[in-house]
């Protein structure tokens, strides 16, 4: 069965900590992976897509990383806008995302 | 540009009535797909659209749920009739048809709608 285990499940940091958040997967026919941004009422933003193990992306404070079994979520010198849910999906078969619960960060001023 | 939007933004209604939910894509995305969460749970696929063609169904969870993109622009996703377990938040997602590219395109997410089953 796909599972997609996220941790940790909360994550609270001072401004300025940098930290790592992981994504772990077992997922049939993976083609790929999305990490999302959810702020609380709001629906999943797009941060990032990684297609092959080794790739790496980066926007402002954030790195994601892919291996073959797992992603990493890098923050480096976080602010407290960095604060949300951070959701990773790898893609299956056509278009399908499965999704893992999510790591919620805190970034505490 | 406008992003995917839905609506309403939010409904309660009454267990066995019934709900329709309404996405209208990014313009030019011939996928759609709607998502849902509900409570505690994870965001779980439902169902995915190319233009007006169900291209994948496999996680509608019964014959409650019907999808339709008539003229493959908006789509509704209607819920009749409604149990309790249907409450959560659904989710409306659209992405470009790459031609010529097998690398899955970028899904842009709605805000949802959230669904309070009475």
């Amino acid at each position: 069965e796909d599972q997609v285990t996220q941790s940790p499940e909360a994550l609270r940091l001072q401004e300025g900590e940098s930290s790592s958040l992981n994504c772990s997967y077992t997922v049939s026919g993976l083609r790929g992976l999305f990490w999302y941004r959810q702020d609380p009422g709001k629906g999943p933003e797009f941060l990032f897509t990684l297609y092959s193990a080794g790739e790496e992306k980066e926007k402002e404070r954030l790195k994601a990383t892919l291996t073959k079994k797992e992603s990493f979520l890098h923050i480096t010198a976080p602010k407290p806008e960095d604060s949300a849910t951070y959701l990773c999906a790898p893609i299956q078969g056509a278009q399908k995302l499965v999704f893992g619960q999510g790591t919620r960060l805190t970034i505490n001023p | 540009e406008a992003g995917v939007t839905q609506f309403p933004s939010h409904s309660v209604i009454e267990k066995g009535q019934t709900v329709t939910l309404r996405c209208d894509p990014i313009s030019g995305h011939d996928n759609l797909y709607w998502y849902r969460r509900v409570m505690g749970k994870e965001i779980k696929f439902l169902l995915h659209f190319v233009k007006e063609s169900k291209q994948d169904e496999s996680g509608m969870p019964n014959n409650r749920f019907l999808a339709e993109r008539t003229g493959g622009t908006y789509s509704t996703l209607k819920v009749q009739p409604a149990e309790l377990e249907d409450s959560g938040v659904y989710f409306c997602a659209s992405s470009q048809v790459r031609g010529g590219s097998p690398l899955p395109d970028t899904q842009y997410f709605g805000p949802g709608t959230r669904l309070t089953v009475l």
